[in-house]
């Protein structure tokens, strides 16, 4: 596997349910991110995590749950989510390298649909 | 604070046409910008971004930007369109300081390509 993958790629479930997203990067990077894309709304930044750490959060609300274990992997855990929480769930990864890390690209997976029924 | 503004949601061209999409950022720093494009099913994928140096940036595709600090512009263009180029184009803006690779993204811009 290359690059930053997902799983699972759809994903429905209930308002009761509890699930989990996971992201992979193969990149080395240490910087790891959780988007929200929902229709005819721009991509919203959820969770940013770094050298393990979380270094931002969004203001989501805590039905969404990240964890990061180590550089390479990054969860999305799922609880009690409302319908309108459907969308498209992208992560992404960068280098950072201290200074320069807001010039880094940023490669995509190719995110989780979720539906929330 | 920082934000994009992606100037129409849908831009249509023909085969072979110049492709322009349009993009203005705000940003109380020096702003690192960014173009990524989105096809159907994939997430997305980075095109050229501008850091400093040289305002004319070229990407993959075929692609160029060029950064206009007094217009606060960062427009997309591509010479001649290709049926391969459509699908969803994004600005992005990252304004460094403390906001660890803090992207805020324009609304998204379709390309469509008429044969």
């Amino acid at each position: 596997e290359t690059g930053v993958t997902q799983t699972p790629r759809h994903l429905v479930m209930g308002m009761t349910n509890k699930k989990s997203l996971k992201c992979e990067q193969h990149l080395g990077h240490n910087a790891m991110y959780w988007y929200k894309q929902s229709a005819k709304k721009p991509l919203e930044l959820m969770f940013v995590y770094n050298f393990k750490e979380q270094t931002e959060n969004n203001s989501v609300p805590s039905r969404f749950s990240p964890e990061c274990p180590n550089s390479s992997h990054l969860f999305l855990h799922l609880h009690t989510l409302q319908p309108e929480d459907s969308a498209l769930y992208l992560c992404a990864s960068s280098q950072d390298r201290g200074q320069s890390y807001n010039q880094e690209t940023q490669y995509f997976g190719p995110g989780t649909r979720l539906l929330v029924l | 604070a920082q934000s994009v503004t992606q100037l129409g949601s849908h831009v249509s061209v023909s085969e072979g046409a110049l492709v322009l999409l349009r993009c203005n950022y705000s940003s109380s720093v020096p702003p690192y910008l960014f173009w990524y494009v989105q096809y159907p099913n994939q997430g997305l994928q980075l095109l050229l971004k501008y850091t400093t140096g040289a305002t004319l940036v070229k990407g993959i595709n075929g692609f160029e930007a060029e950064f206009k600090k007094s217009e606060t512009s960062f427009h997309l263009t591509k010479p001649s369109a290709h049926m391969s180029d459509a699908a969803e184009y994004f600005c992005a803006v990252s304004a460094g300081g403390t906001s660890y690779g803090k992207l805020t993204f324009g609304q998204g811009t379709i390309l469509t390509v008429h044969p």
